[in-house]
């Protein structure tokens, strides 16, 4: 059974490092195709894709915010984690992360998201 | 503004039958595989089509997808007021290198 679970703060303040937590389970990210996505979504707006960490260590970056995101995993405890910094009332939303394998890329388990609102 | 295209909102009567468009590019939906998601108010979205065509197990066969050239389509037929949501689709985009959604489909069954 495939889980995902985002986890963070829920409250940050203007310019300080968000820094999100992804914990799955019923996948490794040590298994060939397979990858960990981060998506947003702001109150009453579209989902916006932000990153994706693959298997072989690969990192993709929406390109808007590519200099104020960074992903990671950490394979032995099956954890990808997120950080976003310089934060903006506007990246208020709530953040998901999603499995994908690569190729189809389709977004197949999600976590239940995490709202994370930016104000001072 | 989102890569992909859909039409901010559609509505069908109970029963009836309703199509969502998805409109890119060559660099996304041309060359790539497209999914659809399904969102309630509230929730997660949830994969309703995979593959351009493919459902996974427990979505029923009244939604159905197709793709040609740089453009998609969702269709729902039998509509019941539990469809109502808002639907995205989505692909890679091989040009950014990065994943790409359309900017959502508000679905109202009347």
């Amino acid at each position: 059974q495939v889980t995902l679970r985002e986890s963070g703060p829920a409250l940050v303040k203007p310019t300080q490092t968000l820094t999100l937590t992804c914990t799955f389970s019923g996948f490794s990210l040590t298994t060939t195709k397979m990858c960990v996505n981060w998506i947003r979504q702001p109150p009453g707006k579209a989902l916006e894709w932000l990153a994706r960490i693959d298997w072989d260590d690969d990192k993709y970056y929406t390109p808007s915010l590519k200099t104020r995101l960074t992903i990671s995993k950490d394979t032995s405890i099956n954890q990808v984690v997120l950080t976003m910094t310089n934060m903006d009332p506007v990246d208020t939303a709530t953040y998901y992360c999603a499995r994908t394998v690569a190729g189809p890329d389709y977004l197949d388990y999600w976590g239940q998201g995490t709202l994370v609102t930016v104000s001072s | 503004q989102s890569v992909l295209t859909q039409p901010p909102s559609v509505s069908a009567a109970s029963g009836q039958k309703v199509t969502i468009s998805c409109s890119g590019s060559s660099s996304n939906i041309g060359s790539k595989y497209v999914s659809w998601y399904q969102q309630f108010p509230g929730t997660a979205p949830k994969l309703l089509i995979y593959e351009n065509t493919k459902r996974p197990s427990g979505i029923p066969d009244r939604f159905s997808a197709s793709k040609s050239g740089t453009s998609a389509t969702l269709g729902i037929t039998g509509l019941q007021t539990g469809d109502e949501a808002d639907y995205y689709c989505g692909t890679w985009d091989t040009s950014l290198s990065n994943g790409v959604f359309g900017g959502g489909t508000k679905l109202t069954v009347l």
